[in-house]
């Protein structure tokens, strides 16, 4: 099915970083959803995102809905170990009957 | 309040054997969705059901797949003669009426075809 690029795919890094990861799409999307997936459950909404250029924070984490509407970022500030996960990005279309296009997720590691 | 729940969570099947995977989305909420997760994979859309319009069946990959929603409420996603090509996780998710375009998933149930 349709995916949205979503990069990195793995992230290794230290407690105490920040990270940053990012998707991008061909097309304009009018909603964008942060998700975080843990082993062996389903996916638990971070954030969500309604309007062209919107910053949001949520805690450590912030995300923001790109000007074009084709792209969207999240960032984790002092990351910990308990931010291990798999994050996801989704986007949402009206022409789409709100079902969400996902990407294809960034792995994330915190070495403590 | 109680989130969504899915059932069982864990199902294992032999080729060509008929499944069941139930969901019961939040309270309230008029949206349901399944979507399919593959091994290291994002999610890919199957079917979505609004009130009681007709079912969005646009993401279902074969005739072999169909969805009921009785009463608005409980799902069931049905596989018939399952392939190995089927096993992945099945996650639902719902949402409430209005605006606002948040879904929220339940655990999902791990389908293994063997």
């Amino acid at each position: 099915g349709q995916q949205l690029n979503q990069s990195p795919q793995s992230m290794f890094i230290q407690e105490g970083e920040d990270v940053s990861m990012n998707c991008t799409s061909s097309s304009i999307f009018n909603t964008w959803l942060w998700y975080k997936q843990e082993p062996g459950e389903g996916p638990v909404l971070l954030i969500a995102l309604y309007k062209a250029g919107e910053l949001t924070s949520n805690g450590r984490l912030t995300a923001q809905f790109g000007i074009t509407r084709k792209d969207s970022f999240l960032n984790i500030s002092a990351s910990i170990p308990s931010d291990v996960g798999i994050y996801f990005c989704a986007g949402q279309r009206e022409t789409s009957g709100s079902r969400l296009t996902f990407g294809e997720g960034t792995q994330l590691t915190v070495n403590p | 309040g109680a989130g969504v729940s899915q059932s069982p969570s864990n199902k294992v099947t032999e080729k060509g054997k008929d499944v069941e995977l139930r969901c019961d989305p939040i309270s309230g909420h008029t949206a349901l969705y399944w979507y399919r997760q593959s091994l290291g994979q994002g999610l890919e859309f199957l079917i979505y059901f609004q009130g009681n319009s007709a079912p969005d069946k646009s993401g279902l990959p074969s005739d072999r797949f169909s969805a009921e929603r009785t009463g608005g409420s409980v799902s069931t996603l049905t596989i018939q003669r399952t392939q190995q090509e089927d096993s992945a996780v099945y996650l639902c998710a719902s949402r409430r009426s209005g605006g606002a375009y948040e879904q929220y998933f339940g655990p999902g149930t791990r389908l293994t075809v063997t």
